[in-house]
């Protein structure tokens, strides 16, 4: 069984270019979960989805944003890119947001700004 | 506002010992606890996921438990090898469904 897909798996762009990560989920799982993780920080939540619908957001500013397509996979959108968006993108899938459900990772986008 | 924190940040020891990583968290309001490794360019892993009902679970030499009124969870690891060498993450999911996570433990175990 295939796991969460992630692409691409690097990416190097200049400020104030637009990017787009895209995420394919487990197969039977509904929901999808972006984070932002920065060389030395923890991982910061950015965007739930399930079905189709944005369930929660993080507290980052509107020009990240994303979508959920009705095979569940998902884009993240980051417009105006600063040089502080550099880092790990990881996305995450699950089982409809159950609090006992375990996140199966993907391996995740490096991105760059330069 | 939930807060995580792990300790110690690095930790070195020889194969074959047993060793224990910390997690605290500020608020006892929460769904579940959660263990994650991290490989370098392998994504996470979920290790364990304890409820807030729950006080401990294991996985072969893993085990990790929960005090949620003292805000604490440990994750014990027995015989270590160097295959356990890895970045280990906890996160709680707090009252809005959000996991909080912590900044990882790096662990090196020496052969």
């Amino acid at each position: 069984e295939a796991g969460v897909t992630q692409s691409p798996t690097h990416l190097i762009k200049t400020r104030g270019q637009q990017v787009t990560l895209r995420c394919s989920p487990i197969s039977g799982h509904t929901s999808v979960y972006w984070y932002q993780q920065a060389l030395g920080l923890g991982l910061q939540f950015l965007l739930w989805y399930d079905e189709g619908e944005e369930r929660n957001r993080g507290n980052f500013p509107p020009r990240f944003s994303g979508r959920q397509f009705p095979n569940y996979s998902s884009e993240l959108n980051v417009n105006a890119l600063e040089l502080e968006d550099s880092a790990l993108y990881l996305c995450a899938s699950g089982d409809r947001g159950a609090t006992n459900e375990k996140l199966f990772f993907g391996s995740g986008t490096q991105l760059s700004v330069l | 506002k939930q807060e995580v924190t792990q300790i110690p940040a690095a930790l070195s020891v020889p194969e074959g010992e047993n060793l224990v990583l910390n997690c605290s968290f500020t608020d006892s309001a929460i769904y579940n606890l959660q263990w994650f490794r991290q490989d370098p360019g392998k994504g996470l892993t979920s290790l364990l996921l304890i409820q807030s009902s729950q006080r401990e679970q294991t996985s072969g030499r893993l085990n990790a438990s929960l005090d949620k009124s003292s805000g604490r969870s440990t994750l014990y690891i027995a015989a270590s090898q160097p295959g356990d060498s890895a970045t280990y993450l906890c996160a709680v999911m707090d009252s809005n469904y959000q996991l909080i996570w912590g900044a990882g433990t790096k662990l090196i175990i020496k052969p």
